[in-house]
C-alpha cells in the first residue's frame, strides 16, 4: 500500500542546474499538489491538478513547471535552480467527488541549492 | 480575509492542559474540513475529519460552526507527545484542499 511516493528524498543542487522531483500515487485520486515549506514556516501551494492534462498555478508557481500526463504521476521541474528555491518539497493527493476526502502526503524532498 | 486563518502560536501550555485552536474559513459553501499534525521535517497526516455536528476521537475533539465559518481543535490532557504543528484544511471553491499555515504547540513537562 504505497500511498504517495517522492523521489528523491534528498538532493542538493548547484545554481542554474535543473531538476525533475517525481512524485507518483497509487490511489487513484484526481487531485494532486505540489507544496514548498521553508524552515519554520506553512506549507505553500506551488501547482495543483485536477485531473490527468489540466494543471493550474498555486500560490508561488514562478521557477517551476508542473506536467499530469497521467493519473498517477505529476512532476515538478525546476529549470534554473536559484538558492531561494532551497526547502522541503511534499506532494499530495486527494479525491474530489461529491466532496472532498483527506490528502496524502508523500515524505518530502529535501532541497538545497548551492 | 484569507482563505483559511490560523493563529500561529506558539502555543505553549503544561501537561495534563486543556488547548484549543480555531480556524476561521472565507468561502461560505465549503463542505469539507479537517485537521492535520505535521511533526517536525515530516509530512502532514490526518488528525480528524471534522463534521457538521461535531466529532470526537479520544481526547481530541473537532468543531464545526458555519454559520461563523470557523472550526475548532480542543485538545484535553495534554501529552509531551502532542507537541506538533496542527494545521486546519478546507476544501476549496475549485475542488482542492486549502491548508492553513498551523498553528504550534509545544507541551511542556
Amino acid at each position: 500500500n504505497a500511498g504517495v511516493t517522492q523521489t528523491p528524498k534528498f538532493r542538493i543542487l548547484k545554481i542554474g542546474q535543473s531538476m525533475t522531483l517525481q512524485c507518483t500515487q497509487d490511489m487513484n485520486h484526481n487531485y494532486m499538489y505540489w507544496y514548498r515549506q521553508d524552515p519554520g514556516m506553512g506549507l505553500k501551494l506551488i501547482y495543483y491538478s485536477v485531473g490527468a492534462g489540466i494543471t493550474d498555478k498555486g500560490e508561488v508557481p514562478n521557477g517551476y513547471n508542473v506536467s499530469r500526463s497521467t493519473t498517477e504521476d505529476f512532476p515538478l521541474r525546476l529549470e534554473l535552480a536559484a538558492p531561494s528555491q532551497t526547502s522541503v518539497y511534499f506532494c499530495a493527493s486527494s479525491y474530489t467527488g461529491q466532496g472532498n476526502t483527506e490528502a496524502f502526503f508523500g515524505q518530502g524532498t529535501r532541497l538545497t541549492v548551492v | 480575509r484569507k482563505e483559511v486563518e490560523q493563529d500561529p502560536g506558539p502555543f505553549n501550555v503544561p501537561e495534563g492542559a486543556t488547548v484549543a485552536f480555531n480556524c476561521t474559513y472565507s468561502n461560505s459553501a465549503s463542505q469539507s474540513f479537517f485537521w492535520y499534525r505535521q511533526d517536525c521535517r515530516k509530512e502532514p497526516k490526518l488528525l480528524m475529519s471534522v463534521y457538521s455536528s461535531g466529532n470526537e476521537d479520544g481526547r481530541f475533539t473537532a468543531q464545526l460552526n458555519r454559520a461563523s465559518q470557523y472550526i475548532s481543535l480542543l485538545i484535553r490532557d495534554s501529552k509531551l507527545s502532542d507537541s506538533a504543528t496542527y494545521l486546519c484544511v478546507v476544501g476549496g471553491s475549485q475542488g482542492n484542499l486549502i491548508f492553513g499555515k498551523g498553528t504550534k504547540l509545544s507541551v511542556k513537562p
